[in-house]
């Protein structure tokens, strides 16, 4: 059983240009969310793929997207990036049959 | 609506004290409760869970109970290693027909010294 993994690992952006973020999920999952973890804080729900449809999003404008291919992989993409978009990107993979999910080990955007 | 307060830190403590870290959650509904792990430059890792009221999680030494009349879900460990160092991060999820949803609280960081 193969676990989430995100890529990439690290990335560095100029304000105002744009981002995608990848993660391939848990085998048997098909439920993607992704989450933003700012320095020194808890991660906050961006969004959650279900099925390739978006279902469910937290508070992030809507130069925040994503997409869900049919190998239920997923992908971030984040438009005019702010300084305030540094943070730690986090993916994890669940499905409705349970209750945890799993994280991927986050990619780590850094915007200058 | 659905949140989580835990405890801040950061707490420091000697190898084989004993730990607590309080978290209390407000939610909507019958939520699962969670207590990740996150060491420096990485993800987070499942500590444990508990999905029903009175439901105690446990895995490593580390457990933490389901107190629904009391909205709390307190990690404890009676003897902290150094290898514990790392923050910690209690987190509900709210359950749909498609998966579910994490709200996270802020994290504690810990660190144990010899």
């Amino acid at each position: 059983e193969t676990g989430v993994t995100q890529s990439p690992t690290h990335l560095i952006k100029t304000r105002g240009q744009q981002v995608t973020l990848r993660c391939s999920s848990q085998s048997g999952h098909n439920t993607v969310s992704w989450y933003q973890q700012a320095l020194g804080q808890g991660p906050q729900f961006i969004f959650q793929y279900y099925r390739e449809e978006e279902n469910g999003r937290g508070n992030f404008p809507p130069r925040f997207s994503g997409l869900q291919f049919p190998n239920y992989s997923s992908e971030l993409n984040v438009n005019a990036l702010e300084l305030d978009d540094s943070a730690l990107y986090l993916c994890a993979s669940s499905s409705p049959r349970q209750t945890e999910a799993f994280f991927g080990q986050g990619t780590r955007l850094t915007v200058v | 609506g659905n949140s989580v307060t835990q405890m801040e830190g950061p707490v420091t403590l000697s190898e084989e004290a004993f730990l607590t870290i309080n978290c209390t959650y407000t939610a909507t509904g019958y939520p699962s409760l969670f207590w990740y792990v996150q060491y420096p430059g990485e993800g987070l890792q499942l500590l444990l869970k508990a999905t029903k009221a009175d439901d105690k999680g446990s895995n490593k030494g580390f457990e933490a109970t389901y107190r629904k009349e009391t909205t709390s879900f307190h990690l404890e460990k009676g003897s902290v290693q150094v290898s514990d160092s790392a923050v910690y991060f209690c987190a509900l999820s709210a359950s749909y027909n498609t998966g579910n949803q994490f709200y996270f609280g802020t994290g504690t960081s810990l660190t144990v010294i010899p």
